[in-house]
């Protein structure tokens, strides 16, 4: 069964700094991923996808992320932080040709500090 | 378009009560989906719906009961509320099976308290 694995549930940086959230997931076949944002109080956004094609892709607010088959992982990163990033991430796996069930990461929570 | 609605926003139960979460959307979504969120936990999917009429067990459905009689609307039954469902509830709808993947529209969320 597929499996996604977020490294670390809070991850703090200062404002103006990189931003680095780390997904790895587990499947025997290539899947579709997903980065989602809550920000307090709020239901979940989609940030940004992977389906096809280019292995890195861009979202909203900044966000980028890169499939990379060979470490199975899709990384989150945004060059420069700002306070209104401060939200929890959560990585998101769909099989292709699957169950179009989405399995998610326990989230990470961020923190941008002035 | 109002999305995914969800209502009510907070609620406190004793155990033993029952009460109905309601979900609707107004973007012609055939899946429909109930997870419940606790800290550290990410969500877990509780059941789902692929259309009117059609609903399946996801990871966590026991204590929870769910119907789909139309294409918008997907409440989720609680039937003898327990400590262990107080949760924050979320509904989302997709567009499945048409595209490919499943890009998921979430609703704002209930949460409820069991005492």
């Amino acid at each position: 069964a597929q499996s996604v694995t977020q490294l670390g549930s809070h991850v703090s940086v200062s404002e103006g700094a990189l931003v680095l959230l780390r997904c790895n997931y587990s499947s025997s076949v290539p899947p579709y991923l997903f980065w989602y944002v809550q920000y307090p109080n709020q239901g979940l956004q989609l940030l940004l996808k992977y389906t096809t094609g280019a292995t890195l892709v861009k979202g909203i607010n900044g966000f980028e992320a890169e499939f990379k088959k060979s470490e199975t992982s899709f990384h989150l990163t945004k060059p420069s932080a700002h306070m209104s990033d401060a939200a929890e991430y959560f990585c998101a796996v769909e099989i292709q040709g699957g169950s179009e069930k989405l399995v998610f990461g326990k989230g990470t929570k961020l923190t941008v500090n002035p | 378009n109002a999305g995914v609605t969800q209502t009510p926003k907070f609620r406190i139960l004793k155990i033993g009560q029952s009460m109905t979460l309601q979900c609707a959307q107004d973007m012609n979504h055939n899946y429909m989906y109930w997870y419940r969120q606790d800290p550290g936990m990410g969500l877990k999917l509780i059941y789902y719906s692929v259309g009117a009429g059609i609903t399946d067990k996801g990871e966590v459905p026991n204590g929870y009961n769910v119907s789909r009689s139309t294409t918008e609307d997907f409440p989720l039954r609680l039937e003898l509320a327990a400590p262990s469902q107080t949760s924050v509830y979320f509904c989302a709808s997709s567009f499945a099976g048409g595209i490919g993947y499943n890009e998921q529209f979430f609703g704002p969320g209930t949460r409820l308290t069991v005492l």
